[in-house]
């Protein structure tokens, strides 16, 4: 399966914009990006996916690189609610198991 | 929004004894699954089920455990003689037809005593 690579933890302020990176160079032509959030106490959740071009949504943007081996999710404004574990996933289709990693702990200072 | 709901929220067990933590998929979904999350750790992938069956196990999902459709709306996971290391978060998920992303519940905390 192909992997990817995000920092374990990344600070914030509130109201400002978030930009979770995440590497993923074994990536195939066919794996989709995608997106998911884990809020204390909480089952995971979507917030976003995407194949090349760069996608947004009431949640979140995703920013796709050209060759498509890293990516960005771009929180614009962040909240408190907005503390989470943020896990970057390819996966080939979306009914797939999920392999969660470790994510990147997102802390938001108010 | 429909939401998947899980029930209880949280289990306690007597070691040995047998334990159902029950689920409620959204409606239109087709695809299931259980995923646990032990207490520090990362969420992994137990089982997927479609059309009535198992389509996906990992190596965690031994004899011990058990999934049924009873009927059109409930998806149940079945841990026999539960023991210590069975403590954990479950969660149930659901996909819909045409490729959705998976819906999760807010899981079941399972503790064995």
């Amino acid at each position: 399966d192909a992997k990817t690579t995000q920092p374990n933890s990344m600070e914030s302020n509130e109201e400002e914009p978030v930009h979770l990176p995440c590497n993923h160079s074994t990536i195939s032509g066919t794996d989709y990006i995608h997106w998911y959030r884990q809020l204390p106490s909480q089952g995971p959740e979507y917030v976003i996916h995407g194949l090349t071009s760069n996608v947004n949504n009431r949640m979140a943007s995703l920013a796709i690189a050209e060759d498509r081996k890293s990516s960005t999710l771009i929180l614009h404004r962040a909240t408190l609610r907005d503390a989470a574990v943020y896990y970057c996933i390819l996966l080939l289709n979306r009914d797939d198991k999920i392999i969660f990693g470790k994510g990147t702990r997102l802390h938001i200072l108010p | 929004e429909p939401e998947v709901t899980q029930t209880p929220s949280h289990q306690v067990t007597q070691m040995g004894q047998e334990v159902i933590l029950r689920c409620v998929p959204i409606s239109n979904h087709l695809y299931f699954y259980w995923y646990r999350q032990i207490l520090g750790q990362k969420v992994e992938f137990l089982v997927s089920f479609y059309n009535n069956e198992i389509s996906e196990k990992s190596e965690i999902f031994d004899d011990q455990f058990s999934v049924e459709r009873p009927d059109g709306s409930n998806f149940t996971l079945k841990i026999r003689s539960t023991k210590l290391e069975d403590s954990a978060m479950y969660f149930c998920a659901s996909s819909g037809p045409s490729n959705q992303p998976q819906h999760f519940g807010d899981g079941t905390r399972l503790s064995i005593l």
